[in-house]
C-alpha cells in the first residue's frame, strides 16, 4: 500500500550524538517536506525538495541538513544533536504541482538529553 | 506577508451541539485552503480542501473570500471529533503550506 515511513517513531539519545531521521515514501511524490512541531503546537516547515538533488530551506531555519538522492527517500540530519532539537519532526510528500495537498507520516518524536 | 490565524487554542463543546472552527488567512492572491485534523496518537491527515466542496465526516468549509475566512463547521458534533485541527494556506510560486497554531477541539459527552 502506498504510504509514507518514518523511523525511528521515538529517539532518546545524548547530547552532541549525530542523528538521521529516516523518510520513504511510496507514492510516487515528487515533492517532500520536513516540518518541526512540538506538540499541539503549530507546524513549522524546516526543509523541502522538489525531486531528486534538490533540497531548499524552509520557514524556520534549522541547524538540520537533508538530501534527496532518490525520489522515495528523503532523511533529515542533525550533525551534533543538542536539547534544543528536542522536537517532533514530521516529514511530509505530495505531487509536484504547486498548492498540493500533503501526506504526512506518523513523525520521530526527538529527545536530547 | 501570508498568514493563516485560528483565533481559538481550544474549544470546548458538547455531544449534539453546533461547532465551528474559525481560520482566517491574509494572502494578496487566489488561495488554496485545506483543513488537516490530527486525532490522538494519530499522523496528521487531510480532513477537507475548499475546491472539493465536499463534505467530510459531517464537516463543511466555505471559503468567503471578502472575509478572508475558511470556517469549518459541523451541525452535530460527535465525542470521536474531538482532535487538533489545522487550517492551511497554499499560497505562493513555491505552493508550500501556511499552517496555522491549530484549534484543539474536545467533544463532552
Amino acid at each position: 500500500e502506498a504510504d509514507i515511513y518514518q523511523t525511528p517513531r521515538y529517539l532518546v539519545i545524548g547530547t552532541g550524538k549525530k542523528i538521521t531521521l529516516e523518510c520513504s515514501q511510496t507514492m510516487g511524490h515528487d515533492k517532500m517536506y520536513w516540518y518541526q512541531q512540538d506538540p499541539g503546537m503549530e507546524l513549522h516547515l524546516i526543509h523541502y525538495s522538489y525531486g531528486v538533488n534538490s533540497t531548499e530551506k524552509g520557514d524556520l531555519s534549522s541547524e538540520s541538513t537533508v538530501s534527496r538522492i532518490r525520489t522515495e527517500h528523503f532523511p533529515l540530519t542533525l550533525e551534533s544533536a543538542r536539547p534544543s532539537h528536542t522536537s517532533q519532526y514530521l516529514c511530509a510528500s505530495s505531487v509536484a504541482y504547486s498548492r498540493a495537498p500533503q501526506h504526512f507520516g506518523d513523525g520521530t518524536r526527538l529527545s536530547i538529553l | 506577508a501570508q498568514r493563516v490565524t485560528q483565533p481559538e487554542k481550544l474549544l470546548s463543546v458538547f455531544k449534539g451541539a453546533p461547532v465551528e472552527l474559525k481560520c482566517n488567512y491574509s494572502y494578496s492572491g487566489s488561495p488554496e485552503l485545506f483543513w488537516y485534523v490530527q486525532y490522538s496518537r494519530q499522523r496528521l491527515q487531510l480532513l477537507l480542501r475548499h475546491i472539493s466542496r465536499e463534505s467530510i465526516k459531517g464537516f463543511t468549509a466555505d471559503l468567503n473570500k471578502g472575509e478572508t475566512s475558511f470556517h469549518l463547521k459541523k451541525p452535530f458534533a460527535q465525542e470521536e471529533d474531538s482532535a487538533m485541527y489545522y487550517c492551511a494556506l497554499g499560497a505562493g510560486s513555491q505552493g508550500n503550506l501556511i499552517f496555522g497554531k491549530g484549534t484543539k477541539l474536545s467533544v463532552k459527552p
